[in-house]
């Protein structure tokens, strides 16, 4: 099936600092990307969908100025969190679609854990 | 707005029993259902993806079954191995295109 990478696995930070975390496709083209994130024994939450060329789309309490996102390829969308605090900790999942059916599976990244001190 | 609940949130089990884990949703107007297996600290493995139009989808030992119009699905899992411990999570995509995930359910194999 198709892949879908992240980078970094983990990263750790200071508090203030941004980080950026990179989603890509390996092997298709991905029109729509989708941002997730995952408190400890929760569920995962949507956070924003992006699409190619386009500004990303936020889930209502997600922060557009705080979580960037730039889709600028089909192959590649990046999550920037800026000023990132400790309550920022927490397992972010990127997703990937093939075209724009609602047919489509969307592939999920190996996820990223970021710790913030 | 889609809930996702997925019953029992733990559940130990011996090894080599057949065991069913479910998913009910709240709002029948969905896509596709899909069930995923997280290991701790691990991103997502998809298991399987059941089209709206369709009842069952089976891989291996596992078989999950879609009853759209009473908002539920189950996974079975058959001849449980020490393996199978993970966390299963059990997601819908509605018509508004959201995945909605429901908070999984953590299964330990005894051995």
């Amino acid at each position: 099936g198709a892949v879908v990478s992240q980078h970094p696995s983990r990263v750790i930070c200071k508090s203030g600092t941004s980080v950026k975390i990179e989603c890509r496709s390996l092997d298709f083209q991905a029109t729509t990307m989708f941002w997730y994130r995952q408190f400890p024994k929760q569920s995962l939450m949507l956070m924003a969908t992006s699409n190619e060329g386009s500004k990303a789309t936020y889930e209502q309490g997600v922060e557009k100025d705080k979580f960037l996102i730039n889709h600028a390829s089909l192959t590649l969308s990046t999550l920037t969190v800026t000023s990132a605090h400790p309550e920022d900790s927490s397992f972010y999942i990127c997703s990937a679609e093939q075209g724009r059916s609602v047919d489509n599976e969307q592939f999920f990244g190996p996820g990223t854990r970021l710790t913030v001190l | 707005k889609q809930e996702v609940t997925q019953i029992p949130a733990a559940l130990s089990v011996p090894e080599g029993e057949n065991l069913v884990l479910n998913c009910s949703f709240t709002d029948s107007a969905i896509y596709n259902l899909q069930w995923f297996r997280q290991d701790p600290g691990k991103g997502l493995t998809s298991l399987l993806l059941i089209q709206s139009s369709q009842r069952e989808q089976t891989s291996g030992r596992l078989n999950a079954s879609l009853d759209k119009s009473s908002g539920r699905s189950t996974l079975y899992i058959a001849a449980s191995q020490p393996g199978d411990s993970a966390t299963y999570l059990c997601a819908v995509r509605g018509r508004d295109d959201k995945i909605i995930f429901g908070k999984g359910t953590r299964l330990h194999i005894l051995p």
